[in-house]
């Protein structure tokens, strides 16, 4: 595609329900990032994805969280039993290097638990 | 792992004048560092990036310095415009990785006409 797009772009949810949400990043783009955005604050890594491994999963904040990628291009962020705390913007980023190179962001979900 | 700093949180500078954003970072062996600009309520975009390499880039209004003995880099605005109004993030490779990056806290400008 044209960008990186991510769905959906907003999502309200219940505590203790499961979300997922998808990232389709630019086609041929390799490398794969979903960040964390709370209110006001920076951008906490959460996991990268090299073609459809994960080398790299330190930044998954708890077990709760789980993200994979099929077929080298859709991946999907899930967080499972749902706290207030998990509310933030989910950015997904995409690029064709390695070395943080080129990322290029989607629009991210903005996902709030009531 | 890598350590970005990002100073000032917040800075207010009137149309026209220069607006001046240092990171520093841990790692010395990084040799990557760039700038993201995110309007609000929109994607961080990238705005400019810097090699160890070299020394200094511009790119018309905008300029990245970097200092690698003193492991900081730093994002300099000239004559700013109202449209420059944004959080600006700074970012550098986190050691041992393959591509994420980390990313300062970010400094949220704000340009008065």
């Amino acid at each position: 595609g044209a960008g990186v797009s991510q769905s959906p772009s907003n999502k309200v949810t219940e505590k203790g329900k499961d979300v997922e949400l998808r990232c389709d990043p630019i086609s041929g783009h390799t490398a794969l990032y979903w960040y964390r955005q709370s209110l006001g604050q920076g951008l906490e890594f959460l996991i990268y994805f090299q073609g459809n491994s994960a080398p790299d999963k330190s930044g998954l904040p708890s077990d709760r969280f789980s993200a994979e990628r099929t077929g080298g291009s859709v991946s999907t962020l899930t967080i499972q039993r749902t706290q207030q705390e998990d509310s933030a913007v989910y950015l997904c980023a995409s690029s064709s290097y390695r070395g943080g190179y080129g990322y290029t962001f989607g629009s991210g979900t903005r996902l709030t638990v009531v | 792992g890598e350590n970005v700093e990002q100073h000032p949180s917040t800075l207010s500078v009137q149309e026209g004048d220069s607006a001046v954003i240092k990171c520093t970072y841990s790692d010395s062996a990084s040799n990557y560092f760039p700038w993201y600009k995110q309007e609000l309520g929109k994607r961080p975009q990238l705005i400019i990036d810097i090699r160890s390499n070299v020394g200094e880039k511009k790119d018309q209004r905008i300029a990245v310095t970097l200092n690698k003995t003193a492991k900081h880099f730093s994002l300099h605005i000239t004559e700013t415009q109202p449209e420059d109004s944004a959080v600006y993030f700074c970012a550098a490779p986190q050691r041992g990785s393959q591509g994420n990056l980390i990313f300062g806290k970010g400094t949220k400008l704000s340009v008065k006409p």
